[in-house]
């Protein structure tokens, strides 16, 4: 059955510190891996897209990795802030048309 | 600037009533996609289009239907509302088919539907 699994389901870090998300995915055949930023009341927001051939990704204090052989990625997160607290939503593509979420990571930053 | 929108962003509604949700975009996407959040299952994939007059069948889309009529607008109607259609809908778009691309897809800010 294809899943993704996203750990751990909530999250509270000090503002400054580093973290890191972890997706597992079970999804076969297997196209690209998106990460989405979803703040409270919004619309998700893409981070990262990557396919088979990328293993890293960044966008700013985002950086996303992905080994396609052990099924896993990992969205790591630098120097939070405040305004990254969200819930962090993996997503695997499959063919056309097949998208599995992760049923997302909440991050809470405090000062 | 482009953009995505729903609307209503929020509707109250009884069971057994029809109930239609818009979705407008202004990207010239030829991809539109309608989705369902749920706590605790994530975003679920109800139905989605490729172009003007093709619809497909998500994940979840027993009791939802769509129409294409033109590239911007992907209206989603919920023939006769139940309880369990109680969520959040979020509307998305993209421009490639994802067989194979990096396309990324723009969501809307959702619309919060709930069956008495």
């Amino acid at each position: 059955k294809n899943q993704v699994e996203q750990s751990p389901q909530s999250l509270i870090i000090l503002e400054g510190k580093n973290c890191t998300l972890q997706c597992n995915y079970t999804v076969s055949p297997f196209s690209n891996l998106r990460w989405y930023k979803q703040d409270t009341g919004r619309g998700p927001v893409s981070l990262t897209i990557m396919t088979f051939s990328e293993n890293t990704k960044s966008n700013g204090r985002y950086t996303a990795t992905l080994d396609a052989d052990t099924k896993q990625s990992s969205l790591h997160i630098t120097a939070s802030q405040l305004s990254d607290s969200a819930s962090y939503i993996c997503v695997v593509s499959a063919f056309v048309g097949q998208f599995y979420f992760g049923t997302g990571t909440s991050l809470t930053v405090i000062p | 600037d482009a953009e995505i929108t729903q609307s209503p962003r929020h509707k109250i509604t009884e069971t057994g009533r029809q109930v239609t949700l818009a979705c407008h975009q202004t990207w010239n996407h030829n991809n539109m996609f309608w989705y369902r959040q749920d706590l605790g299952h994530g975003l679920r994939l109800i139905h989605y289009s490729y172009g003007v007059q093709d619809t497909n069948k998500g994940e979840v889309s027993d009791g939802y239907s769509v129409s294409r009529s033109n590239t911007e607008d992907l209206p989603l109607t919920l023939e006769s509302a139940a309880s369990s259609q109680t969520s959040v809908y979020f509307c998305a778009s993209s421009e490639l088919e994802d067989l194979i691309s990096t396309d990324t897809q723009y969501f809307g800010p959702g619309t919060r539907l709930t069956v008495l």
